[in-house]
């Protein structure tokens, strides 16, 4: 019944690992976003996805790389960790770009 | 670079009490406003949207909007304790993109 699903929901890894992170939703929208909150609380884009073409790209290192299969999936692989990378990862879903959104329950990564 | 400024509390109102959040934004061109609550650990939902200039109303909820003075509030009224949470205001940018910007949110604090 989840409607933005993500897995994990905890990921703890040391620095310099790859990681990856899978949002699924089955609201039937046609956008997806990654967003990343920091210990501040900050909640920042990163990427925004309308139907797999990729749309925003907010000033994220080159480590972070998004992937979306089809229209109900983005996901977010992470090369080469930092400890700054360390935060909560959501996922979100709207019926079109700028539209209310849904959000995943988060991931929380924790680099060591 | 488009911004959206809120006081980050915490706010502190007695169970009952009416509670006002305020948002500005530096987009003038924006048309859409959210409001997102927050609970601790937990991922943001959406509690109000709204597009026009004057009050919108759900249950105990008020968004007002004055696109004037590229301000937005939203007011609690009889305030509950399970209110207490993180207030987030969200402001779609103007320019196409479909970017909605976020402020840091206010911590509301209901005492009962």
């Amino acid at each position: 019944d989840t409607a933005v699903s993500q897995t994990p929901k905890y990921l703890v890894t040391q620095m310099g690992n790859d990681k990856s992170i899978k949002c699924e939703q089955n609201l039937g929208h046609d956008t997806m976003y990654w967003y990343k909150q920091d210990s501040k609380k900050f909640l920042k884009i990163m990427f925004s996805y309308n139907n797999k073409e990729l749309i925003i790209n907010e000033t994220v290192p080159n480590r972070f790389s998004p992937k979306s299969p089809d229209k109900a999936h983005l996901n977010l692989h992470i090369n080469s960790l930092e400890l700054g990378d360390s935060a909560v990862y959501f996922c979100a879903s709207s019926l079109r770009g700028g539209q209310p959104q849904h959000f995943g329950d988060g991931t929380r990564l924790s680099i060591l | 670079q488009k911004e959206v400024e809120q006081n980050s509390g915490p706010l502190s109102v007695p169970e009952g009490a009416i509670a006002s959040l305020n948002c500005t934004y530096s987009d003038r061109g924006s048309q859409s406003f959210f409001w997102y609550r927050q609970y601790s650990g937990k991922s943001p939902e959406l509690i109000m949207s709204i597009y026009s200039n004057g009050d919108k109303e759900d249950g105990r909820f008020t968004a007002q909007l004055n696109k004037a003075s590229q301000y937005v509030s939203l007011l609690i009224r009889d305030s509950q304790p399970s209110d207490s949470a993180t207030y987030l205001c969200a402001v779609l940018n103007s320019g196409g993109y479909q970017k909605v910007t976020f402020g840091i949110g206010t911590k509301l604090q209901v005492i009962p």
